[in-house]
């Protein structure tokens, strides 16, 4: 069965950084583009970043482009997410989720996300 | 500015029918998808490009989507299914994803 374990969250200062990881297990990871997904404490969902299955093709949203850095190691079977400047507002438990659709590099052909992690919680604080 | 907008809460008794509305602006055409987060949980997706069905999902889930707005339709609501439900859509357009802001469905 598929699996996603995250790990890496805690707490740090603002400014800091941190990197998340996500261990997939239970599918063939190198085929399927992978999401980063965060949720503040009592807020809704918001999407963070995908990178394709090749690790070629990446898209960030606006408020994390130029801080974050989402990337992969297929031969590891794990998706990372480097964190850099962080901000209080970047407090979240932030999800990896696994795309539904194979062989996908671009927005056209993304579908849902049909696996998720139980999340990692990172608090930004001083 | 992009966004999908839904309704914050709902309401609606067990055996009636929830219908959960999601409008587009300035976003591409991409399909919509559905998710249920229960407290404490990770999202489920429910519906995906814009009426299909995941299996294990009950047929009382489904989807439309006419252009500017796309709904998911509850039957038969159970008590179960008190929820917060979020739309979802890959943006073409913009090069995001993009999340609504919710919905929190209560069931009387």
């Amino acid at each position: 069965q598929v699996q996603l374990v995250e790990s890496g969250g805690g707490v740090v200062q603002p400014g800091k950084s941190l990197r998340l990881s996500c261990a997939a297990s239970g599918f063939i990871f190198e085929t399927y583009g992978m999401h980063w997904v965060r949720q503040a404490p009592g807020k809704g969902l918001e999407w963070v970043a995908v990178i394709s299955y090749d690790g070629n093709n990446k898209y960030y949203a606006d408020s994390v482009k130029g801080r974050f850095i989402i990337s992969r190691d297929n031969s590891k079977n794990t998706l990372y997410l480097q964190m850099n400047s962080l901000r209080t507002k970047d407090t979240a438990v932030y999800y990896c989720a696994k795309d539904r659709t194979a062989y996908c590099s671009n927005m056209r052909c993304y579908g849902p996300n049909d696996y998720w992690g139980q999340g990692t919680l990172v608090t930004v604080s001083s | 500015s992009y966004e999908l907008t839904q309704p914050p809460s709902m309401s609606v008794a067990p055996g009636e029918t929830a219908r959960i509305t999601c409008g587009r602006s300035n976003i591409g055409t991409n399909s919509m998808h559905w998710y249920q987060q229960k407290p404490g949980q990770a999202p489920v997706v429910v519906v995906f490009d814009g009426s299909d069905r995941p299996s294990g999902i009950p047929e009382r889930f489904s989807g439309s989507d006419s252009g500017d707005t796309a709904t998911l339709i509850i039957s038969r609501v159970e008590v179960g299914d008190e929820a917060d439900y979020y739309c979802q859509i890959c943006d073409s357009r913009n090069d995001h994803g993009v999340f609504g802001g919710g919905t929190k469905l209560t069931v009387l």
